[in-house]
């Protein structure tokens, strides 16, 4: 069975340019949701998708978004970047209301 | 609101010994589900161990073991027989309405 598969594994972008980001999940898994992972924050939540619907989101600006299409792929968007959005990305995949499992990430380089 | 707490940013433990890593935190939700997670060098987030809150029984997994106590919302991870390969940074995580995680502790097992 295949796992969470998040591309590109690597991104760099200029300040001002939008980027989007890509997340398959586990075959069956409907839920999915977006973590952003930098030394000085952590990892924190910014959303999650189940069945193309946004279930929850974090305390990020409106320039996060992200969207779940009907085969349970999802994209994260980030528009007008700033240095300060470099980070690992993370997408997590899960059956239920738990026991997420994680892709590989996409390292976002902002310069 | 739901936080996390992992008050060790960094342990140290020599190979086959026993390390415990503490971690608490607060929710209001009723029912919520505890996890660790293990974070080696490649960045990928890989699920180590999960407690359902309504259970009592500590949860197993092989080496890995964990102390729920739930009146002092307090959900520790014990490794045993410590190997080279759990060098890792390890994250406590809740799960209420969404998936939060602690800061992390950096375990270094030494040969």
């Amino acid at each position: 069975k295949a796992g969470v598969t998040q591309t590109p594994r690597y991104l760099i972008k200029t300040r001002g340019q939008q980027v989007t980001l890509s997340c398959s999940p586990i075959s069956g898994h409907r839920s999915v949701s977006w973590y952003q992972q930098t030394p000085g924050q952590g990892l924190q939540f910014l959303f999650e998708y189940f069945s193309e619907t946004q279930r929850n989101k974090g305390n990020f600006p409106g320039r996060f978004s992200g969207r779940q299409f009907s085969n349970s792929r999802s994209e994260m968007n980030v528009s007008t970047l700033e240095l300060g959005d470099s980070a690992l990305y993370l997408c997590a995949s899960s059956l239920g209301q738990f026991e997420a499992f994680f892709g590989q990430g996409t390292r976002l380089t902002v310069v | 609101a739901q936080t996390v707490t992992q008050s060790q940013p960094e342990m140290s433990v020599q190979e086959a010994e026993t390390v415990t890593l503490s971690c608490t935190y607060d929710t209001s939700e009723n029912n919520y589900y505890l996890f660790w997670y293990k974070q080696p060098p490649s960045r990928q987030m890989i699920l180590v161990i999960r407690q359902e809150a309504y259970k009592q029984q500590n949860a197993t997994e092989n080496r890995f073991s964990v102390n729920f106590q739930k009146a002092a919302k307090s959900f520790s991870l014990k490794i045993s027989d410590s190997q080279l390969g759990d060098t890792a940074m390890y994250f406590c995580a809740l799960y209420g309405n969404k998936l939060v995680f602690g800061a992390g502790t950096i375990l270094r097992v030494k040969s």
